[in-house]
């Protein structure tokens, strides 16, 4: 039972580039998040889905979209970056329910050139 | 738009105190609100739920209040250890009980031996 997985770990791109950020689950979840993570202010919530085919923007989604074909993968992409999109990017799964515990990933840390 | 506040200054303790972190929270009084823990280069884990109706949460050394009288949540530490060291958040639903979470920024605790 591995969790929530992402990948990659790490990741350079220059402006402009696109790219994918991964995340699976083996839980059989039905909610998946996205955060991501900056200095000294907390984690800010990106997109959010409630089981496949069914998206919604969190906090600051302006600049990242998402797909949720199976309940395993949820997927972000960004599609030209820019370098306010540098940070620590985290995954979360739970289970269905406004107040189930969150399970994250250990993270993708981008950097945007 | 409902705001958490968690003292961004890190919290010193000696060995064997008892730790005390604070969230605060600015609108209407959640459902619930939970605790978790991260690690240098991990993701956050899920320590604790506390709902609006319950006053305390205890596990093991770990004991959360919730008074939404003051729009705030205690969260401590017993018999503090060195492991016990990392940044620890609080979050709550951003609107009402959709199970989509704000996170405050984080209080670093360090133990001291």
């Amino acid at each position: 039972n591995a969790g929530v997985t992402q990948t990659p770990k790490f990741q350079v791109l220059k402006t402009g580039q696109s790219m994918t950020l991964q995340c699976a689950q083996d839980m059989n979840h039905e909610y998946m998040s996205w955060y991501r993570q900056d200095p000294g202010m907390g984690l800010r919530l990106i997109h959010y889905s409630v089981g496949a085919g069914i998206t919604d923007q969190g906090e600051v989604p302006n600049g990242y979209n998402v797909s949720r074909s199976t309940t395993e993968d949820f997927p972000l992409r960004l599609l030209s970056a820019a370098p306010s999109q540098t940070s620590v990017y985290f995954c979360a799964s739970s289970t269905q329910g406004a107040n189930q515990p969150q399970h994250f990933g250990d993270g993708t840390r981008l950097s945007i050139l | 738009s409902q705001k958490i506040e968690q003292n961004s200054e890190a919290l010193n303790i000696q060995e064997g105190k008892t730790a005390t972190l604070t969230c605060n929270y600015t609108n209407y009084s959640p459902a619930y609100l939970q605790w978790y823990r991260q690690d240098p280069g991990r993701g956050p884990v899920f320590l604790l739920l506390i709902r609006e109706n319950e006053k305390e949460k205890r596990k093991e050394r770990l004991k959360v209040t919730f008074d939404t009288t003051l729009k705030q949540s205690l969260f401590h530490i017993t018999a503090s250890q060195p492991a016990d060291s990392a940044t620890y958040l609080c979050a709550l639903d951003m609107s009402g009980n959709t199970g989509k979470l704000i996170f405050g920024q984080g209080t670093t605790l360090q133990v001291k031996p």
